[in-house]
């Protein structure tokens, strides 16, 4: 079993729709989690940082963190085709330890 | 906001020669960094993780010896692809940790391609 697991997708949604992208893991010990957006040929960029289990939103993104399920999601609402990317979810032990990334979900968001 | 700034963002050497990647923290002091490829649809695998003024870790499976890191300064890690082949050909992407009153938070530079024909 991967330590993380994403569903790779490709997802397609109309504009406006409400996304869910969601991991599951396997490590009880992961307590940091984070959602980041990856454009084509470009590095990830930060969307999300989540400190144990819980909801964070932020505008239209919101994270939720289960840790008792070890399963995260990512919530996008008002979808916009510039939202179409690569999500990536990524977790750690600590503040200080290695980063492990989710295989990514393909998202596109059409106008 | 942070910055982490990679370079070159493209690269094209030729079979058997070495090519170095830097990346560096722009507007902070990161005594961590990590290095990843990204082959085509696949996520990013960590390669090593470089601390300032030690020896890098590398994770199972990665050769050291062919995938050297410097991290000389708080602001500077390198790798070098020695004696380089057509399979080294991929996306190379730095992280940087910055550690501040939010906590710890890693942020990506804009990653490398390397073409090596």
């Amino acid at each position: 079993q991967k330590e993380v697991e994403q569903d790779p997708g490709p997802l397609s949604v109309p504009e406006g729709a409400i996304v869910s992208l969601n991991c599951t893991y396997s490590n009880s010990a992961f307590q940091y989690f984070m959602w980041y957006r990856q454009y084509s040929r470009k590095g990830p960029e930060l969307l999300m940082y989540t400190y144990s289990s819980g909801n964070k939103e932020d505008g239209r993104f919101t994270a939720q963190v289960d840790k008792s399920s070890k399963y995260i999601s990512l919530f996008i609402r008002d979808s916009q085709p510039s939202d179409s990317a690569t999500y990536l979810c990524a977790m750690s032990t600590t503040s200080y330890d290695k980063v492990i990334f989710g295989p990514g979900t393909s998202l596109s968001v059409i106008p | 906001g942070a910055v982490v700034s990679q370079h070159p963002s493209r690269v094209i050497c030729k079979s058997g020669t070495s090519v170095k990647i830097e990346c560096r923290s722009l507007d902070f002091q990161a005594t961590t960094m990590f290095w990843y490829r990204q082959f085509p649809k696949q996520s990013l695998m960590l390669m090593a993780t470089s601390n300032e003024g030690s020896k890098a870790t590398y994770e199972q499976g990665v050769e050291k010896d062919k995938f050297l890191i410097n991290h000389a300064s708080l602001t500077l890690s390198t790798l070098t692809v020695t004696s380089a082949h057509p399979e080294d050909s991929s996306f190379y992407i730095c992280s940087a940790s910055r550690i501040d009153g939010s906590g710890n938070t890693i942020y990506f530079g804009e990653g490398s391609w390397l073409t090596v024909v």
